[in-house]
């Protein structure tokens, strides 16, 4: 079956512009994570949705940064007045469950974002 | 609060040798413990996991690592390396329910020398 899709693979835009990346979860995977990731902070955690709710978005660094799930499955991430300091590779995962935990993440390829 | 620590950033072998990258967790909770590796210009791929089963736990490409919660150690291994074993090795650690994030190390880059 399908992966994690994302979308766009690479976006470059103008500090200061507001962004969106898409991220398809695989069918049926009820938990779905946002992670960044860049040379000088490796990988990040952002947000965490089980189903449509976040039961964690600790990983947000500003109120600039927010993100929605609908339907249990396409999320959006949204990062308004883009900063250079925002630019990283964005990494979703999706996986079963929630509850006893360990369950694999499956990654997706990411969005490579770049502001100049 | 969880954490992993991979010491050092770079490891090189030479094909055939020996692979060793070791992983460090602090957990207030019993933990899960994963391994990713990350080809160039590629996502994350899991090599294996430790959900509180066997504490030898066996991945793909031959990798393996052992929980030791003596030590909380998570260490990788291989017993001989391959030139297509070049990537970077993230080691990572998460909890239960709302805490299911992964908490990654920094990675180690593995280089093969022919």
């Amino acid at each position: 079956g399908a992966g994690v899709s994302q979308s766009p693979s690479n976006k470059v835009t103008e500090k200061g512009k507001d962004v969106e990346l898409r991220c398809d979860p695989i069918s049926g995977h009820t938990a779905l994570y946002w992670y960044r990731q860049s040379l000088g902070q490796g990988l990040e955690f952002l947000i965490y949705f089980q189903g449509n709710s976040a039961p964690d978005k600790s990983g947000l660094p500003s109120d600039r940064f927010s993100a929605e799930r609908t339907g249990g499955s396409v999320s959006t991430l949204t990062i308004q007045r883009t900063q250079q300091e925002d630019s990283a590779v964005y990494l979703c995962a999706s996986s079963f469950g929630y509850g006893r935990g360990g369950f694999e993440q499956f990654f997706g390829p990411g969005t490579r974002l770049t502001v100049l | 609060a969880q954490s992993v620590t991979q010491l050092g950033s770079h490891v090189s072998v030479s094909e055939g040798a020996l692979v060793l990258l070791r992983c460090n967790y602090s957990s207030s909770v019993p933990p899960y413990l994963f391994w990713y590796v990350q080809y160039p210009n590629q996502g994350l791929q899991l090599l294996l996991k430790y959900t509180s089963a066997a504490t030898l736990v066996k991945g793909i490409n031959g990798f393996e690592a052992e929980f030791k919660k003596s030590e909380t150690s998570f260490h990788l291994t291989k017993p001989s390396a391959h030139m297509s074993d070049a990537a970077e090795y993230f080691c990572a650690v998460s909890g239960t329910g709302a805490n299911s994030k992964l908490t990654f190390g920094k990675g180690i880059t593995l280089s093969v020398r022919p």
